[in-house]
């Protein structure tokens, strides 16, 4: 079964802090897709990143940046020097092919106080 | 970025009504759409994967009779909530994928539905 697991429900933060956001998945398949998805309080998905199971290189975009490890199942988010404006609720998903049915996990909403 | 679109954005019903909620693929053609239900802070659950000329696909636990899907063309999907009562209030997410966006998977900007 696949499975999504975000232990965090919620992290407080004040702005220039860094924060890691945890994911950790279950599948049995070998290939899979791993997303991250921003919800601000609009409610609207915003997409962040995906990555495929045979690409663990670790990801960095701006101030975001992704550890995949394959060895502990985990698909870690971490925000540096974060802002007000990264206060959001996010999620990490699952999918088994592209495209395909997503399984989210149940989400860590941040707060980034100034 | 593909635009998914979704009508309407907000809708107040009568307990024991019928509600029809429509997602649009407008720039693509969306093979496959998706439909989630997201409850105060919750997660997403999926309820439904309808491709375009089938029947949808439910997940477990989603009563299909209460949920209809419509996914007769290649650019709208419509969920309908019929006889809605109050625990149906949630706010309802779809997606849609196609070869023409690289299967790639986007979403609308949900509904968001209380039913009194």
């Amino acid at each position: 079964a696949q499975k999504v697991t975000q232990a965090q429900t919620e992290i407080s933060v004040v702005e220039k802090e860094d924060v890691t956001l945890d994911c950790v998945y279950e599948t049995r398949d070998t290939t899979y897709y791993l997303f991250w998805y921003k919800q601000p309080p609009s409610g609207e998905l915003v997409f962040l990143i995906r990555r495929n199971s045979f690409d663990e290189q670790n990801e960095i975009s701006g101030r975001y940046s992704w550890n995949f490890q394959k060895s502990t199942s985990s698909f870690n988010f971490t925000i540096t020097a974060s802002q007000v404006v990264d206060s959001a609720v996010y999620f990490c998903a699952l999918s088994y092919n592209q495209g395909g049915k997503l399984i989210f996990g149940q989400g860590t909403e941040l707060s980034v106080k100034p | 970025g593909a635009v998914v679109s979704q009508h309407p954005s907000w809708v107040i019903c009568k307990s024991g009504t019928s509600v029809k909620i429509e997602c649009r693929s407008l720039d693509f053609q969306a093979t496959t759409m998706f439909w989630y239900r997201q409850f105060p802070k919750q997660s997403l659950m999926l309820m439904a994967t309808s491709n375009e000329g089938s029947k949808a696909t439910y997940e477990q636990g989603v009563e299909k009779d209460k949920f209809l899907i419509n996914h007769a063309s290649l650019t709208l999907s419509t969920l309908t909530v019929t006889s809605a009562h109050p625990e149906d209030s949630s706010f309802y997410i779809c997606s849609a994928s196609g070869s023409d966006v690289r299967n790639e998977q986007y979403f609308g900007p949900g509904t968001r539905l209380t039913v009194t």
